[in-house]
């Protein structure tokens, strides 16, 4: 059983679309992190969210805290080819290690 | 700004052989971790070590072993090598505070 469920799993779009991932579990986190992994490479964080309801921007994404910190969104804006890549969340209690999403596949067409 | 080095990038081996991998944390970050990822997976937890202790302990086979070093760089070794061992492995590290985990780019290994 995947602790933390993301939807949806694929996501093709073309270019200037909005879109919405999603990060849900039954289990409260004491922060989540939002990754993005291109083929072959390490995953790169792209922020850590630890507040309930705390919202925080990077450009044309926006990342979200469940107010119960069970779940978490990302929503990215007029997105752009380089958008493309494996979107993962992972959720910690504590200093525990990470539990990771199975991953949203975005692809931005041109 | 530095980052996680892991190497070597890309490994071959043959069934039954031994592997180490080597991961170099960012500075003045005392936790380090080891993810396995296969083909279309997520990263699957392996093992970590804070300040050159096992602190938490995943999916790891017994066949591997790992341990940190008191520069903080860690070593991931392999012996017994199987097909199924045939994944990308990330390294991770943290510092203090939150559990903000920076990875490596990854060793690539192929088990032959």
């Amino acid at each position: 059983t995947q602790l933390l469920e993301q939807s949806p799993q694929f996501l093709s779009i073309q270019e200037g679309e909005n879109l919405t991932v999603y990060c849900n579990s039954s289990s409260v986190f004491s922060s989540l992190q939002w990754y993005r992994q291109e083929p072959g490479e390490g995953p790169v964080l792209l922020v850590t969210v630890v507040t309930g309801g705390e919202v925080k921007k990077l450009k044309r994404l926006t990342f979200q805290f469940g107010d119960a910190r069970k779940d978490s969104s990302l929503h990215i804006t007029a997105a752009q080819p380089g958008d493309t890549g494996l979107y993962l969340c992972a959720g910690a209690r504590g200093y525990s290690t990470l539990t990771f999403g199975k991953g949203t596949m975005l692809l931005v067409s041109p | 700004a530095a980052g996680v080095i892991q190497s070597p990038r890309h490994l071959i081996k043959e069934k039954r052989e031994t592997a180490t991998l080597k991961c170099y944390p960012i500075p003045r970050h005392d936790t380090v971790y080891w993810y396995q990822q296969g083909p279309g997976q997520d990263p699957q937890f392996l093992i970590s070590f804070y300040e050159k202790m096992q602190s938490d302990k995943g999916s790891i086979p017994d066949r591997f072993s790992a341990q940190q070093f008191s520069d903080y760089h860690s070593e991931l070794n392999m012996s017994s090598l199987e097909l199924g061992d045939s994944a990308l492995y990330f390294c991770a590290s943290s510092g203090r505070g939150f559990n903000e985990q920076y990875f490596g780019p990854g060793t690539r290994l192929t088990v032959t």
